[in-house]
């Protein structure tokens, strides 16, 4: 049963492009969560999806960042026109039930935005 | 000043020492978690606590709701420890999470 994956691991974009993570979360894990990680800071959460459907989106910019799980395939997360404060860590956790604190959650092994 | 602080920051010890990571919070929690970071980003989480004291392993983990206190100790350190710890409050999946502490055990 393979863990939670993200891809791509390693992301560099330049000031204005769009970023695309995914999040596939674990097998029979209906549950996913996204945490950005700054430098020198603590994960943050950012939003929380059932399949189809945004849950929690309070961690969100309200600008450029959007989240969506489809029926079908990963969870992704964009971020349009890319600047360099949106360079971070970015990790995914997904869970087999809803509202979970951490302790239930399983993490991806993150994906490093580099912001050019 | 961060709602969640952890001391130290940074952490050098030599393999077999007794590790104490710290974390102070100025919230009102139902409870603390403390997790585990490896080099490359993988999370794992080692405890949640709401009160006194959880142990696994070589792991200890305490918390004084009183005085809105935790520390994670380590005991017999050895290099696989090296990792960064982070604590984390909070009562539902939205956590306020410390910065980390990084731990180096050197063999």
């Amino acid at each position: 049963n393979a863990g939670v994956m993200q891809n791509p691991r390693h992301l560099v974009r330049r000031r204005g492009q769009e970023a695309r993570l995914r999040c596939s979360p674990m097998k029979g894990h209906s549950h996913v969560y996204w945490y950005r990680q700054l430098p020198e800071e603590g994960l943050k959460f950012m939003v929380y999806l059932q399949k189809e459907n945004i849950i929690d989106e309070s961690g969100m910019p309200k600008e450029r960042f959007s989240a969506e799980f489809p029926k079908e395939g990963p969870s992704i997360l964009r971020i349009q026109q890319v600047v360099r404060g949106d360079s971070a860590a970015y990790f995914c956790a997904s869970s087999p039930g809803g509202g979970t604190v951490v302790n239930e959650q399983f993490f991806g092994p993150g994906t490093r935005l580099t912001v050019l | 000043k961060n709602e969640v602080e952890q001391s130290p920051q940074n952490l050098t010890a030599q393999e077999g020492e007794f590790i104490t990571i710290n974390c102070s919070y100025s919230v009102g929690i139902s409870a603390l978690h403390w997790l585990q970071q490896h080099p490359g980003g993988g999370i794992v989480s080692l405890f949640m606590l709401s009160s006194g004291k959880k142990k696994h392993g070589r792991l200890i983990a305490t918390i004084n709701i009183q005085e809105k206190h935790s520390s994670l100790h380590i005991t017999a350190s050895h290099p696989r420890d090296s990792a960064v710890y982070i604590c984390a409050v909070g009562s539902n999946y939205q956590l306020i999470w410390g910065a980390g502490t990084k731990l180096i055990i050197k063999p």
